[in-house]
């Protein structure tokens, strides 16, 4: 089943911790992003890599890095610096890195909870 | 800097009657216009584009850019259409598209 997997669903952290959040894609993308959903605020981009070794930071990249070692994987770290880390966590990728019409494949998410 | 509104947290309408979500963009260049989808328990997808100027599940949307507009319209409501609704906006490149806060569609039977 080809897709885009995020794990794990559920994911409880102390205040203070690093966390890192998985996703991976067997849809040969180039390109993937990581967004957060808050309620009552959409969803709001964090980074994007069009590419494998390259990444940008997207409106809401303070406290957070990624890394793009190879085209299927783009782990999120959320760090200890992150002021409000409590959220849901959405992975997407879309096929061609120069097409803005591209539609993005969205991962079901991981909820994390940091107390 | 780009923007996307939907001015609706909320929409409840009966069976059978007409539904427009709203959606007005700001950006400056020649947006990509789209609306996603989420029903419940399921992942985001795309509904529809508007360079594909298609119809997905009665659902159509028109660019109006005199208006910045891109609003999402069914002629006959139905009881599946009950989910959650983002419009976005791609600036043409792969650099992420920037969403709405979303309008959660309730269609009543």
């Amino acid at each position: 089943d080809g897709g885009i997997t995020q794990s794990p669903k559920y994911l409880f952290r102390k205040e203070g911790q690093n966390v890192t959040l998985s996703c991976e894609q067997n849809l040969n993308h180039d390109a993937m992003y990581w967004y957060r959903q808050d309620p009552g605020q959409g969803l709001r981009l964090i980074y994007y890599s069009q590419i494998v070794n390259d990444f940008q930071k997207g409106d809401i990249a303070e406290g957070y890095s990624v890394s793009r070692e190879k085209k299927e994987s783009f782990p999120l770290t959320v760090t200890s610096a992150q002021k409000n880390p409590t959220a849901f966590y959405l992975c997407a990728s879309s096929i061609a890195a120069s097409r803005g019409d591209s539609p993005l494949h969205f991962g079901n998410g991981t909820r994390l909870t940091v107390t | 800097a780009q923007r996307v509104t939907q001015p609706e947290k909320l929409l409840s309408v009966f069976k059978g009657a007409p539904v427009e979500l709203k959606c007005n963009y700001s950006y400056s260049g020649s947006p990509e216009l789209f609306w996603y989808v989420q029903y419940s328990r399921q992942r985001l997808q795309l509904l529809l584009r508007h360079i594909s100027r298609e119809s997905i599940k009665g659902f159509t949307a028109d660019l109006n850019k005199g208006e910045t507009s891109f609003h999402l319209k069914k002629p006959f409501a139905q009881e599946e259409d009950s989910a959650m609704y983002y419009c976005a906006l791609g600036r043409g490149g792969a650099d992420g598209l920037t969403f709405g806060k979303g309008t959660h569609l309730i269609i009543q039977p």
